[in-house]
């Protein structure tokens, strides 16, 4: 069965910083992947996918993703982030032919100004 | 630009109470999904829903769930007897079509707290 690890629940760094957050799967076949963002009180919104092709992935708000299928992982990075990127960040997993998203814990992401 | 609507935001209800979670997708979207979360868990989906039928479902969509589109633009999800750990915040969400390479479109949500 699918799974996904988001090892880190709340992560904090300050406003111009570097960022990466991690998501480990667990899938037999090449997967797809995807982050998804939840500002308070809004939807899950969809910052980027992971299908097939180049492993490096850009998203909206300036996120990038890269796949590596050797260490099943799936980080999503940002050079610099800004106030508004405080939210919860959600790594998930489908499998091929499927409805459904397999979702990780979550990452709580704190900005200091 | 379209977003998918969830009410009410906050449900309250006794345990053995029914209740019912409203969702309005968006409007040229075929495929409507819910998905929970319970505090402190993953995200966990629950059913899809096309063409007026359960497409694929979990094994947490039980017997005491239901769903339904009963007009041209609500999305129903219906818990016959809740049950304290019902308790959880539960997603709504619509695509164009059911494939993954659409993008799923979640709604805020609507926590339901069961005493």
């Amino acid at each position: 069965a699918q799974s996904v690890t988001q090892p880190d629940i709340h992560i904090t760094v300050s406003e111009g910083a570097s960022l990466e957050l991690r998501c480990n799967y667990s899938y037999g076949a090449t997967p797809y992947l995807f982050w998804y963002v939840q500002s308070p009180g809004q939807g899950l919104q969809l910052l980027l996918k992971y299908f097939s092709g180049d492993t490096l992935v850009q998203g909206i708000k300036g996120f990038e993703a890269e796949f590596k299928r050797s260490q099943s992982s799936f980080n999503l990075r940002k050079p610099s982030v800004h106030w508004s990127d405080a939210a919860e960040y959600f790594c998930a997993v489908a499998s091929k032919g499927a409805q459904k998203l397999v979702f990780g814990q979550g990452t709580r992401l704190t900005i200091n100004p | 630009e379209p977003e998918v609507t969830q009410t009410p935001s906050h449900q309250v209800t006794q345990m053995g109470q029914e209740v019912i979670l409203r969702c309005v997708p968006i409007s040229n979207h075929l495929y409507f999904y819910w998905y929970r979360q319970i505090l402190g868990q993953k995200v966990e989906f629950l059913v899809s829903f096309y063409n007026n039928e359960i497409s694929e479902k979990s094994e947490i969509f039980d017997d005491q769930f239901s769903v339904e589109r009963p007009d041209g633009s609500n999305f129903t999800l219906k818990i016959r007897s809740t049950k304290l750990e019902d308790s959880a915040m539960y997603f709504c969400a619509s695509s164009v079509r059911g494939s993954l390479y659409n993008e799923q479109f979640f709604g805020p949500g609507t926590r339901l707290t069961v005493l």
